[in-house]
């Protein structure tokens, strides 16, 4: 079975720190992973997806995250957090045929402190 | 650009009572899901369907039923409700088109207290 783990389910950074967000996954065969953004009291929203081909994938708002297979990672990275980045991030694997569910991690709440 | 839309927002129920919670989705997808969303466990899923009259279980089936009896539509109900429900309920929905990769939509979720 397919999963993911997020270290750190509390992340504060500084307005203009780096943010890192880590995602580790399991699978069998080469994954779909997926980062999604929730914001106070509203759905999620995708911020990006890794499919197969580029290990580096950009995404909105400034967002990005490395594929590195030998590591079984997926983690999420900003240059410079601003305040409107404060949300909970879910880190997800979704199957690769059948129901394509999506099996979420535990979320990591980003804190930016002015 | 509805998107995924949820109904109600907001419920509280007691303990043994009915509710059905309503999702619809104006993009014609063909996947729609019911997750459940509880404090450190980021979301779970409730049930599935991959097509109009089609439905199945996912990891957290005990307690509810669904029902797809429009492609646009997916029902999650609550026969009696118990304290351990509450929670945050999204829906969600997604293309067949592709290959598994494709971004899944969701609603704006509904707040189910249990009392």
């Amino acid at each position: 079975a397919q999963s993911v783990t997020q270290l750190g389910s509390h992340v504060s950074v500084s307005e203009g720190a780096l943010v890192l967000l880590r995602c580790n996954y399991s699978s069998s065969v080469p994954p779909y992973l997926f980062w999604y953004v929730q914001y106070p009291n509203q759905g999620l929203q995708l911020l990006l997806k890794y499919t197969t081909g580029a290990t580096l994938v950009k995404g909105i708002n400034g967002f990005e995250a490395e594929f590195k297979k030998s590591e079984t990672s997926f983690h999420l990275t900003k240059p410079s957090a601003h305040m409107s980045d404060a949300a909970e991030y879910f880190c997800a694997v979704s199957d690769r045929a059948g129901r394509r569910a999506l099996t979420f991690g535990s979320g990591t709440r980003l804190q930016v402190q002015p | 650009n509805a998107g995924v839309t949820q109904t109600p927002k907001f419920r509280v129920l007691k303990t043994g009572q009915s509710m059905t919670l309503l999702c619809a989705q104006d993009m014609n997808h063909e996947y729609m899901y019911w997750y459940r969303q509880d404090p450190g466990m980021g979301l779970r899923l409730i049930h599935y369907s991959v097509g109009e009259g089609t439905t199945a279980k996912g990891e957290v089936p005990d307690g509810y039923n669904v029902s797809r009896l429009k492609k646009q539509n997916f029902l999650l109900g609550l026969e009696s409700a118990a304290p351990s429900q509450t929670s945050v309920y999204f829906c969600a929905s997604s293309s067949a088109s592709g290959v598994g990769n494709t971004e899944a939509f969701f609603g704006q979720g509904t707040r189910l207290t249990v009392v």
